[in-house]
């Protein structure tokens, strides 16, 4: 099956700082998501984006679908950024999601 | 806004009773998912469910069964819940066609079986 790959695994920022987090797959794909799951462990979607740039707030994505890779970009962290950051791809008819393993964000004062 | 809900948010069970989670969507999605999510396993497919009375198996079904008899609902069946069945579930919908495959979560069940 597809394998999805995310880095950093783990990324401790000051509060106001820039981050990358990447996420690399290893075939086509007609679904790409970024989450964020919050301490409650509901997953918030952040991007629906299997090609091309979005911008909302902060949070910004792109997708290089010909090169297997996607980037979501934080600006200005925040505390409240903090959780984990899930990149998932889909593939066939229904779309299935497969995860990468996350990208655990710590934003302190 | 998509709304997809569960019905418990914490669940507590005893070994070898027979669970149901329950599953409802209010957007007329065709698809309907089934996750479980482990620490450093992260989130698998159970089943999912194309249509009314479809479903297919996705990664992990074994010990797990499930029911769509109405668009709107999908329910995930343990027949005989067991220890290793202790995880946070979480249920997703999203339309079939057109390019529109983002999926939508709900806020999950934490079962703990006993």
């Amino acid at each position: 099956g597809i394998q999805v790959e995310q880095s950093p695994p783990d990324l401790i920022l000051q509060e106001g700082a820039n981050s990358t987090l990447r996420c690399n797959f290893s075939d086509s794909v007609n679904n790409l998501q970024w989450f964020h799951q919050n301490p409650w462990g509901q997953l918030i979607n952040l991007f629906y984006i299997p090609s091309g740039t979005k911008q909302n707030g902060r949070l910004s994505a792109t997708t290089v679908a010909t090169e297997r890779y996607s980037l979501l970009y934080i600006s200005s962290s925040q505390t409240t950024d903090s959780g984990v950051y899930f990149c998932a791809v889909g593939t066939g008819t229904a779309s299935k999601l497969t995860f990468g393993t996350g990208t655990r964000l710590q934003v302190t004062l | 806004d998509v709304k997809v809900t569960q019905s418990s948010r914490y669940l507590v069970k005893r070994t070898g009773e027979k669970v149901f989670l329950e599953c409802v969507q209010d957007m007329d999605h065709e698809n309907m998912f089934w996750y479980r999510q482990d620490p450093g396993l992260g989130l698998r497919l159970i089943y999912f469910s194309y249509d009314v009375k479809m479903k297919e198996k996705g990664d992990i079904p074994e010990g797990y069964s499930v029911s769509r008899e109405k668009k709107e609902r999908f329910s995930l069946i343990l027949e005989s819940a067991s220890t290793n069945q202790t995880s946070m579930y979480l249920c997703a919908s999203s339309f079939q066609a057109g390019g529109r495959y983002e999926q939508f979560f709900g806020p999950g069940t934490r079962l703990t079986v006993l």
